[in-house]
């Protein structure tokens, strides 16, 4: 089965600096990566998604990064602001619908300080 | 409100008992996903229904049994509780018509055994 390896596990930054949470996954045949944040007592919100006929996507001060070649996947997120303080996760499945099972990496808690 | 609706909030009960989570998904949702989450533990997935038929199976114990019901709620059942059985529990949907991978977390269930 898939086994997505998520780095660092925490990571500390000022606000206003860049934040970069790195993935890799073992399927090749994965091809679905989403994003997912997790504020504290919270459900986890997806906040963006790559599909691996994609390298890279943007949604404002987030963005996603994609590497088929090497199984790796990327989150950065630019100008970060406190309200960033969260669990991220990210994940992969294989497939392109809502029957594939979601594989997550452990998880990285990333800090904003004022 | 994602849409996503899990009762209990919480449960707090002692060992050896047995309880039962619910999830009702989204509407339109054929999909359900149960994911434990412990305190150090990332997402921890645990079984998949789709349109009332078990999908996948994760990390399960046997002590712990599920089914998607005609109207598509589901129902996590947990029995003889051990300590350690201590954890958020997430349910999560997904397949809506015309929708393509990702998940819409509920709120969870926060099961406490004493």
């Amino acid at each position: 089965g898939e086994n997505v390896e998520q780095h660092p596990s925490t990571l500390s930054v000022q606000e206003g600096d860049s934040a970069v949470i790195k993935c890799t996954y073992s399927d090749s045949a994965s091809n679905y990566f989403p994003w997912y944040k997790q504020e504290l007592g919270k459900r986890p919100q997806l906040i963006i998604d790559i599909r691996s006929n994609v390298g890279e996507k943007k949604d404002q001060r987030i963005a996603v990064t994609l590497n088929k070649t090497a199984k790796h996947f990327s989150l950065h997120i630019t100008e970060t602001q406190p309200e960033d303080s969260a669990v991220y996760f990210c994940a992969a499945t294989r497939g392109d619908s809502g029957y594939s099972t979601l594989t997550f990496g452990k998880g990285t808690m990333l800090l904003v300080s004022p | 409100d994602s849409g996503v609706t899990q009762t209990p909030k919480h449960l707090i009960t002692a060992t050896g008992q047995r309880v039962t989570l619910r999830c009702s998904p989204r509407s339109g949702d054929l999909s359900v996903y149960w994911y434990q989450q412990s305190l150090d533990q990332g997402l921890q997935f645990l079984i998949q229904y789709y349109n009332g038929e078990e999908r996948a199976k994760g990390n399960i114990l046997e002590r712990f049994s599920a089914q998607q019901f005609p109207d598509l709620h589901s129902e996590l059942n947990l029995s003889s509780l051990e300590l350690g059985d201590s954890a958020l529990y997430f349910c999560a949907s997904s397949l809506r018509a015309g929708q393509v991978g990702g998940y819409t977390f509920g709120s969870g269930t926060r099961l406490t055994v004493v």
